[in-house]
């Protein structure tokens, strides 16, 4: 079975300051990771997704996360964080042939002026 | 091009009602699927539909149900709603047939059951 561990539910960081969200997945099979940015009511927004092609993966608003097999990691970073960055953040795994998406339960960041 | 759009974005309803709630996915997508978002349970998963047809269902009862129209535009309903089912119900929609597609979500519609 699949599953998603999103550690800490909220994290703190200054504006400037790096920015790390955790995440690890459990799959049998080769898995697909997403992170999704939700800010207050509204839905979900792709930041970005690992499909195997490239380990290190870049989306939108200067994130990237790096995918580590030995790690069962999909950890979210940032360099530089920005007071617009503040959001609930998601990761997701979802496998071929299930079309669903298993989702973390979620980590609210907050950026300290 | 328009993004994934759901109607109402809200609603309030008393317990023992029914409730219907649609999605149009974006154009060109044939796959939509539905979730759950409460505090306390996070994200879950309701269904997913691609062609008319449901692919795969989460763990939740009869009582929610859902259906997709041959434009691709789908509606969930919830019958004999319950203070539990107060939440935000998300639609998401993709355009191929393979799951790992990446899900494109609507603004949801925030449901209120008293």
């Amino acid at each position: 079975a699949q599953s998603v561990t999103q550690l800490g539910s909220h994290v703190s960081v200054s504006e400037g300051a790096l920015v790390l969200l955790r995440c690890n997945y459990s799959s049998s099979v080769p898995p697909y990771l997403f992170w999704y940015v939700q800010y207050p009511n509204q839905g979900l927004q792709l930041l970005l997704k690992y499909t195997s092609a490239a380990t290190l993966v870049k989306g939108i608003n200067g994130f990237e996360a790096e995918f580590k097999k030995s790690e069962t990691s999909f950890h979210l970073t940032k360099p530089s964080a920005h007071m617009s960055d503040a959001a609930e953040y998601f990761c997701a795994v979802g496998t071929s042939g299930t079309y669903k998406y298993i989702f973390g339960t979620g980590t609210r960041l907050k950026v300290l002026a | 091009k328009a993004g994934v759009t759901q109607t109402p974005r809200y609603l309030i309803k008393t317990r023992g009602q029914q409730v219907t709630l649609s999605c149009s996915p974006i154009s060109g997508h044939r796959s939509v699927s539905w979730y759950q978002q409460t505090p306390g349970q996070g994200l879950q998963f309701l269904f997913e539909y691609f062609s008319e047809t449901q692919r795969n269902k989460g763990n939740f009862p009869g009582r929610f149900s859902g259906r997709q129209f041959s434009n691709s535009r789908s509606e969930m309903n919830v019958s004999t709603l319950e203070l539990g089912d107060s939440a935000l119900y998300l639609c998401a929609s993709s355009f191929q047939r393979e799951s790992t597609d990446t899900q494109y979500f609507g603004p949801g519609t925030r449901l209120t059951v008293l």
